[in-house]
């Protein structure tokens, strides 16, 4: 049972336009959202993040959404650029400060076109 | 900044054998975890800690044990490597009690490969 759905395997976009990345999820008690970025042969490193309590957070080019009623977020990065080709995590937590570890998706490939 | 180390980039192991993945962290964490990652699957939960010699099992723990003796350090173990045990290995480790941030700090990684 997937609780943290990342249904577009793969994504690709004209550098400079918008990239829209989806995620859905099962899991009414997750609390905190998560969105991680990975390069081939390197760990996940942390992008942006949104409490249960906002519908919206944006660090410079990276904007998380949130819709709760719906169990849907997206990550909006732009412009897009070709350091952002990369694998992209979607990842959830619902117990107190994460302790319990993420549930994560599948990810989603990335490709930033020239 | 946060550092998370983990013993090898690479290993190649023979089935049966007894494999150890270490991973330290120099940021006085309390939480740290243990991830495997596969093609078409994400990021799955192994095993996690809360703090020394405190263990809890994730969403796939068989196959697999951990040790964590002291804070900065936690291993996983396979008992007997399997090939279905060949995969990708991510440590992180989390700061307890954070007020803003959930964020997990993750290692390189180490490829394993099960022959």
């Amino acid at each position: 049972d997937q609780q943290v759905k990342q249904n577009s395997p793969s994504l690709s976009v004209q550098e400079g336009r918008i990239s829209i990345l989806n995620c859905d999820y099962t899991n009414s008690m997750f609390d905190y959202f998560l969105w991680y970025k990975k390069y081939p042969a390197e760990g996940p490193t942390f992008l942006i993040s949104i409490s249960s309590i906002k519908d919206k957070n944006e660090d410079g080019r990276f904007t998380v959404f949130l819709n709760k009623s719906a169990k849907h977020l997206s990550l909006h990065i732009v412009p897009s650029q070709p350091g952002d080709s990369a694998v992209y995590f979607c990842a959830a937590s619902n117990s107190g400060g994460g302790a319990d570890g993420l549930t994560f998706g599948k990810g989603t490939h990335l490709i930033i076109q020239p | 900044d946060v550092k998370v180390t983990q013993s090898s980039r690479y290993l190649v192991k023979r089935t049966g054998e007894k494999v150890f993945l270490e991973c330290v962290q120099d940021m006085d964490h309390e939480n740290m975890f243990w991830y495997r990652q596969d093609p078409g699957l994400g990021l799955r939960l192994i095993y996690f800690s809360y703090d020394v010699k405190m263990k809890e099992k994730g969403d796939i723990p068989e196959g697999y044990s951990v040790s964590r003796e002291k804070k900065e350090r936690f291993s996983l173990i396979l008992e007997s490597a399997s090939t279905n045990q060949t995969s990708m290995y991510l440590c992180a480790s989390l700061l307890a009690g954070s007020p803003t941030s959930y964020e997990q700090y993750f290692g390189p990684g180490t490829r394993l490969t099960v022959t």
